[in-house]
């Protein structure tokens, strides 16, 4: 059972230039989560999805655009990539069912993207 | 507004002490209470989780944790750190009936021999 996959694992970009992470997960899970993690920040959300087929923005989307075509897979996108988007990237996903469940949430490993 | 506080941004203990990370949470009702762990190189795993009944939950690989609602803290605790507990670890905050989650900025854990 791979859990969440991510997509690449490590990218090197110039500024100006564009590129997609892909998030995929194989629990049939329906919420899925775009964060990125900057030193001493933890944790920030950047887009969201509750299904397939619907986004919504997080607490830091500017610069980032998204896609959910299918249940499994959550793409990420920079259209372009700017020096402040240097960070880790995680991908998540969790349940909707009622109850804390919905709250577990379950990550990939992460993209580490360094912009130039 | 819901927030997390981890007051440290890293601790160093040496193997075989105990450990006690500290977290403070804000938020209006009872919130949903979560320890992740993060080792280096992969994604966030989840330690422990608490949304009601005791207020003494434990988790995998032998850490606990207490949910104090006076103090609005949820601290973590190991009685005996092993030299693979070297991670970071962050504390996070959902909402009852919600899916979203804030977290911590995270407490590096360092084990010295």
């Amino acid at each position: 059972n791979a859990g969440v996959t991510q997509t690449p694992k490590f990218r090197v970009l110039k500024t100006g230039q564009s590129m997609t992470l892909l998030c995929a997960q194989d629990m049939n899970h329906e919420y899925m989560y775009w964060y990125r993690q900057d030193p001493g920040m933890g944790l920030r959300l950047i887009h969201y999805s509750v299904g397939e087929g619907t986004t919504a923005k997080g607490e830091v989307p500017d610069g980032y655009n998204v896609s959910r075509l299918k249940k499994q897979n959550f793409l990420l996108g920079l259209e372009s990539a700017a020096p402040s988007q240097t960070s880790v990237y995680f991908c998540a996903s969790s349940f909707a069912t009622a109850g804390v469940a919905k709250n577990i949430q379950y990550f990939g490993a992460g993209t580490r993207l360094s912009v130039l | 507004a819901q927030s997390v506080t981890q007051p440290d941004i890293h601790i160093t203990v040496s193997e075989g002490a105990s450990l006690e990370l500290r977290c403070n949470y804000s938020y209006g009702a009872t919130p949903y209470l979560f320890w992740y762990v993060q080792s280096p190189g992969q994604g966030l795993q989840l330690l422990l989780k608490y949304f009601s009944g005791d207020t003494l939950v434990q988790g995998i690989k032998g850490f606990e944790a207490e949910f104090k609602r006076s103090q609005s803290s949820f601290n973590l605790r190991k009685p005996s750190v092993h030299w693979s507990d070297a991670a970071e670890y962050f504390c996070a905050v959902g909402a009852a009936g919600g899916f979203k989650t804030i977290f911590g900025a995270g407490t590096r854990l360092f084990v010295k021999a």
